[in-house]
């Protein structure tokens, strides 16, 4: 029954390699979010898609490409991978009538640990 | 533009004693107000949010936060921290698209 779900839940990795991180969610919502929290826990926006469709898009290294097969699915892939990529990456999903009527709720799941060497 | 910020990015307390962890914002409309909570090694989960209604809110745990819009502050308290308390908070101001995160408070909590 778990709600948003993200597959690695760890990801060791050398520079320069291409790496994918998948997240799901079964509540239903239309709208998902991928952050990125550094080492001093600081958690930073980076995409957001409502309906498949791409609605924020933070300065981000375009080396970072997400993609939504559905409503339910936002994956990130990020190619020529960078030290400085190591973090947590989040994702986290919210429903967009909640957002409009200002009373949004972002659902976390529960990070993938990403370590490039 | 919006803003948030907290105050304290430790706090340490004994078990049985209060907690406060204080957060102030900055918004130019409505905003809403959240307090997530984030264990070692684990995703953040939601404690509490302020959508404009009640000013006190009530969250999980025993945790509660008050809205003072004059103080533009939205402080978190609990009156008698337990040892599973001890994880990073982070306040967070959301309007629309959005949503701010504070650099996060780390609850140390002391038997």
């Amino acid at each position: 029954d778990t709600a948003v779900s993200q597959t690695p839940k760890y990801l060791v990795t050398q520079m320069g390699n291409d790496k994918s991180i998948k997240c799901e969610q079964n509540l239903g919502h239309d709208t998902m979010y991928w952050y990125k929290q550094d080492s001093k826990k600081f958690l930073k926006i980076m995409f957001s898609y409502n309906n498949k469709e791409l609605i924020i898009n933070e300065t981000v290294p375009n080396r970072f490409s997400p993609k939504s097969p559905d409503k339910a699915h936002l994956n990130l892939h990020i190619n020529s991978l960078e030290l400085g990529d190591s973090a947590v990456y989040f994702c986290a999903s919210s429903k967009t009538q909640d957002r409009l009527a200002g009373e949004e709720t972002q659902y976390f799941g529960p990070g993938t640990r990403l370590l490039v060497l | 533009a919006q803003s948030v910020t907290q105050l304290d990015s430790h706090v340490s307390v004994s078990e049985g004693t209060p907690v406060l962890l204080r957060c102030n914002y900055s918004s130019s409309y409505s905003p809403s107000l959240f307090w997530y909570v984030q264990h070692p090694n684990k995703g953040l989960q939601l404690l509490l949010k302020y959508t404009s209604a009640a000013t006190l809110v009530k969250g999980i745990n025993g945790f509660e936060a008050e809205f003072k819009k004059s103080e533009t502050s939205f402080h978190l308290t609990k009156p008698s921290a337990h040892m599973s308390d001890a994880a990073e908070y982070f306040c967070v101001v959301s309007r629309s698209l959005d949503m701010r995160f504070g650099a996060g408070t780390r609850l140390t909590v002391k038997p």
